[in-house]
């Protein structure tokens, strides 16, 4: 069974603060780490992924990865009403398990005006 | 270009009813997936497909099944509908060069009473 756990919601911050979403995952083998967002009613986008250890930044995204702690996270710089969502956290392996992804809970955002 | 298209957008279905939730995709895409999405949870695969004639269960298969005759079109049975069915569904679809790209369809919420 591959677990993928996100920190606990809902996550509250003002306007302009810095959002930081977490996700811990059980499978080793798991090689990139993708970030979906989903926003209420709505079917989920990609909007990140990251497959090496260290920082990666998109725009005011940076997915962050420690493979060694089985960690990953998503931070929101300067963050805006518009980014009130939920974020799905998905590990992808190879191999066996090719093609599919293991979504966690997802944590859901509020970036209050 | 619509992507991925799903009927229908709401069902009500009855204890023991059975329906049939079409997917479609117009991109070409090999890789073609069902998710279920109950409130506050994260996605869970009921069944996947890697290419016409080729289907594989996810995590939660029981209770459904599917066909892939056309690289277009993946249907979602439901047999004797339980209310533990009741979630919102969400077809999803990749290419072969970028599988965990995931590009999904609006849902179908189903409701089983």
């Amino acid at each position: 069974q591959k677990e993928v756990e996100q920190n606990s919601g809902p996550l509250s911050v003002p306007e302009g603060a810095i959002a930081s979403l977490n996700c811990t995952y059980s499978d080793r083998g798991s090689q990139s780490f993708f970030w979906y967002r989903q926003y209420s009613g709505k079917s989920p986008e990609l909007i990140m992924f990251i497959y090496s250890n260290g920082d990666k930044e998109d725009g005011r995204f940076t997915a962050q990865l420690n493979k060694a702690s089985q960690y990953v996270s998503l931070l929101i710089r300067d963050s805006q009403p518009s980014d009130s969502a939920t974020y799905l956290c998905a590990p992808w392996g190879g191999g066996s398990t090719l093609g599919r992804l293991y979504f966690g809970r997802g944590t859901q955002l509020t970036v209050w005006p | 270009n619509a992507g991925v298209t799903q009927t229908p957008k709401f069902r009500i279905l009855k204890i023991g009813q059975s329906m049939t939730l079409q997917c479609t995709q117009d991109m070409n895409h090999n890789y073609m997936y069902w998710y279920r999405q109950d409130p506050g949870m994260g996605l869970k695969l009921i069944y996947y497909s890697v290419g016409a004639g080729i289907t594989d269960k996810g995590e939660v298969p029981n209770g459904y099944n599917v066909s892939r005759s056309t690289t277009e079109d993946f249907p979602l049975r439901l047999e004797l509908a339980a209310p533990s069915q009741t979630s919102v569904y969400f077809c999803a679809s990749s290419s072969r060069d970028r599988i965990y790209e995931q590009y999904f369809g609006p849902g179908t919420r189903l409701t089983v009473t």
